[in-house]
């Protein structure tokens, strides 16, 4: 069975500064998806960026950006210039594509930011 | 709305009453899914259902635990006789995995339950 960890429970950064959030998992699949989702106070779960397993180029959006280790199965989250905003539960999913198109999540990393 | 929506967003009830919970989700999507958010905890999946195919119910923790959807509209999470583990937040996400299965996961903003 598919397992995602996050070993992480919480993490701070100054304002400004760059964090990485660590994500693992565990599968037998070649193909399958990867995502970083944050969940502010407000309940609101939000996608901050997503994996294709089969592309070499890791994802990037704006000050996200992921490391994309394939053969280790890691998937690492980075937040660069980091701001209040981003203090959050951060949470690392994994997706196999398919008839049992369930998506496991990790335990989540909660992020503080520090003025 | 545009939005998965979810109601109520907080429920409090007396231990052994049953509950419903509803999740509307986009027009469109035909997967649906249900997580359980204890506090402070990551989400644990409860059941997943994908048009009109049978509903993948393995992680409902118990037979106290039961969730419909009509088509691929609203579904409905029930769960009988409440317990005090069973307080929880409840988040439902709907999904369009027909273009691809990078499709993410768009969620509501839960149901707060609180069993007393």
């Amino acid at each position: 069975a598919q397992t995602v960890t996050q070993s992480q429970p919480e993490m701070s950064v100054q304002e400004a500064e760059t964090v990485t959030l660590s994500c693992t998992y565990d599968t037998s699949e070649s193909d399958y998806y990867l995502f970083w989702y944050k969940q502010p106070p407000s309940r609101q779960m939000i996608l901050v960026i997503r994996q294709e397993a089969y592309k070499q180029q890791n994802a990037t959006e704006n000050r996200f950006s992921v490391n994309f280790q394939k053969a280790a199965k890691s998937f690492s989250l980075k937040i660069s210039d980091s701001q209040l905003g981003d203090a959050a539960m951060y949470f690392c999913a994994y997706r196999t594509p398919g008839r049992d198109d369930k998506i496991i999540f990790g335990k989540g990393t909660r992020l503080h930011i520090l003025p | 709305g545009a939005g998965v929506s979810q109601s109520p967003s907080n429920k409090v009830t007396e231990k052994g009453k049953d509950v419903e919970l509803r999740c509307d989700p986009i027009s469109g999507h035909t997967a649906l899914y249900w997580y359980r958010q204890r506090l402070g905890q990551g989400l644990e999946f409860l059941i997943y259902f994908q048009g009109n195919s049978a509903p993948d119910k393995s992680g409902l923790p118990s037979d106290r635990f039961s969730a419909e959807r009509t088509g691929e509209s609203v579904s409905t999470l029930t769960i009988q006789r409440t317990q005090q583990e069973d307080s929880a937040v409840y988040l439902c996400a709907s999904s369009d995995p027909q273009g691809s299965s990078n499709s993410p996961l768009h969620f509501g903003n839960g149901t707060r339950l609180t069993v007393t």
